[in-house]
């Protein structure tokens, strides 16, 4: 059970194009998902957290018109990267805690990540 | 925020060696996680260990709360033991922050 999938595992795009990443839960319900970017040797950094039913909620430095984030539903999150630089290529990874075990006392599940390159 | 240090970052072993890696943290958490991620990046879940003592297979993990650590234990390594490994906690707040990760390397 807990199983996040995310999709597309892997994109190359444009740039100045936009790439919408998808990120389900498939057998529970998220109120919450949040964003992870990792960059290449690094480790993973929280973009934003996503909020069904309300605006997302961005880290320091991460620019809200760039990394559009929808919660349309309790098992559907999406970020679009919009007008992609070579600077936004990045391995984008989502997750979220099932809601039914409660609010911060459970584990945290990760989807495969999504690897992106802006060309 | 809270802090998050892993050691060693880097650990080479000869297979079938034991190796113990740590995760000091600078707050009180109410989880804990480690993970293994493998070449294509994805993250494998291996412990929710906010307390106490669990295994699985060749692996363990022990969190003393108290005292701000966790360790992970894995015996008898294999190649395919590689990767990164990367603690992650939360406190007060809902999501995870990782630590800088241990990459390790089990040669054959």
């Amino acid at each position: 059970g807990a199983v996040v999938s995310q999709h597309p595992s892997r994109v190359i795009c444009k740039s100045g194009t936009s790439v919408k990443i998808e990120c389900r839960s498939l057998d529970f319900q998220a109120t919450t998902m949040f964003w992870y970017r990792q960059f290449p040797k690094q480790s993973l950094m929280l973009m934003a957290t996503s909020n069904e039913g309300s605006k997302a909620t961005y880290e320091q430095g991460v620019e809200k018109d760039k990394f559009l984030i929808n919660h349309a539903s309790l098992t559907l999150s999406t970020l679009t990267v919009t007008s992609a630089h070579p600077e936004d290529s990045s391995f984008y990874i989502c997750s979220a805690r099932d809601l039914g075990r409660g609010p911060a006392n459970s584990p945290l599940h990760f989807g495969n990540g999504t690897r992106l390159t802006v060309t | 925020g809270i802090q998050v240090e892993q050691s060693p970052p880097d650990l080479i072993l000869q297979e079938g060696a034991n190796s113990t890696l740590r995760c000091n943290f600078s707050d009180s958490v109410n989880n804990l996680q480690w993970f293994h991620q493998n070449p294509w990046g994805q993250l494998i879940n291996l412990f929710y260990i906010p307390s106490g003592t669990k295994q699985n297979g060749r692996l363990s993990a022990t969190t003393v709360a108290t005292e701000r650590y966790s360790l992970l234990y894995i015996s008898s390594s294999q190649t395919t033991d590689s990767g990164v490994y990367f603690c992650a906690v939360s406190g007060s707040a809902r999501q995870l922050t990782f630590g800088s990760g241990t990459q390790l390397t089990v040669l054959p």
